[in-house]
C-alpha cells in the first residue's frame, strides 16, 4: 500500500511564494504527480518528477528526492487564481496507476 | 494535451433509480480508463479500472454490482450507478492515459446527489 500526506490547508498573499509539501511511503517508486483542482471540477496535470530533483514550468516548480520519499510544489507570483486544492499523487514500482493525497487547499488572499 | 470528456456534469435523482455516466476519449484510443470518487474535502479514490473488451477490475470494497462499468470500446466507458442512495452522492471523476508513462487526464467531472 502507499501512505501519502500533505498538509491540509495553507494560505498565502497574492505575489508571494508558497511550497506545498508531500511525502510518501511506496513499495518501490514510479513517479510523482501534482494536480490543480478547483472546487467542483476535476484534476488538471502541473507536474511530473520520476528523477531526484527540479523541474520548473513556469510560475510553478515541483521537486523531488527519493531517498527522502519527498517532493514540494513551490508557487511563485502567487494569483487569486491559485486559490485551489493541491494533490500529490504517486505511483509505486509495477504500477502505472497513481494513488492520490488528500490534497492541500490553498487560500490566496489580497 | 489529450481531451477526455465527461457526462451528464450533474444529475440528480430519486433513491431507487439508476444514473449513468459516459466518459469518452475524444483523441486518442483508451484500452483502460479509470473511475474515482470523491467526497468533500477529500482525495480522490479509486473505484475501478475499466478494461475494453473484458470486465473491470474493481477495488476493495467497491460493490461492483452497484457500480456497474462497461467499455465497449476504444474511447467510451460508462459508469451505472444502480439502486442509487442518498450515501452514494458523490463527485464521480474518470480519467485515461494515452500511453502507459503519460500522465492521466481527467474528464470534468459529474457531480451526483440523491434525493
Amino acid at each position: 500500500g502507499q501512505n501519502i500526506d500533505q498538509p491540509t490547508e495553507m494560505t498565502a498573499t497574492e505575489g508571494a511564494i508558497v511550497q506545498i509539501n508531500c511525502t510518501y511511503q511506496t513499495s518501490g517508486f514510479n513517479g510523482l504527480f501534482w494536480y490543480q483542482q478547483h472546487a467542483g471540477e476535476a484534476p488538471t496535470f502541473l507536474s511530473y518528477n520520476v528523477l531526484d530533483g527540479l523541474e520548473e514550468k513556469g510560475r510553478f516548480s515541483s521537486f523531488l528526492s527519493r531517498s527522502k520519499g519527498y517532493s514540494y510544489l513551490l508557487l511563485k507570483e502567487l494569483q487569486m487564481k491559485d486559490s485551489a486544492s493541491y494533490l500529490c499523487a504517486v505511483r509505486d514500482g509495477g504500477s502505472y496507476i497513481p494513488t492520490f493525497g488528500r490534497g492541500t487547499s490553498l487560500i490566496v488572499h489580497p | 494535451g489529450a481531451v477526455v470528456s465527461q457526462h451528464p456534469s450533474w444529475v440528480i435523482c430519486k433513491s431507487g433509480t439508476s444514473v449513468k455516466i459516459e466518459c469518452r476519449s475524444l483523441d486518442f484510443q483508451a484500452t483502460t480508463m479509470f473511475w474515482y470518487r470523491q467526497f468533500p474535502k477529500q482525495s480522490l479514490m479509486l473505484m475501478a479500472t475499466s478494461n475494453e473488451g473484458s470486465k473491470a477490475t474493481y477495488e476493495q470494497g467497491v460493490e461492483k454490482d452497484k457500480f456497474l462499468i462497461n467499455h465497449a470500446s476504444l474511447t467510451l466507458s460508462t459508469l451505472t450507478v444502480t439502486s442509487a442512495h442518498p450515501e452514494d452522492s458523490s463527485f464521480y471523476i474518470c480519467s485515461a492515459n494515452p500511453t502507459v508513462n503519460t500522465e492521466a487526464f481527467f474528464g470534468q467531472g459529474t457531480r451526483l446527489t440523491v434525493v
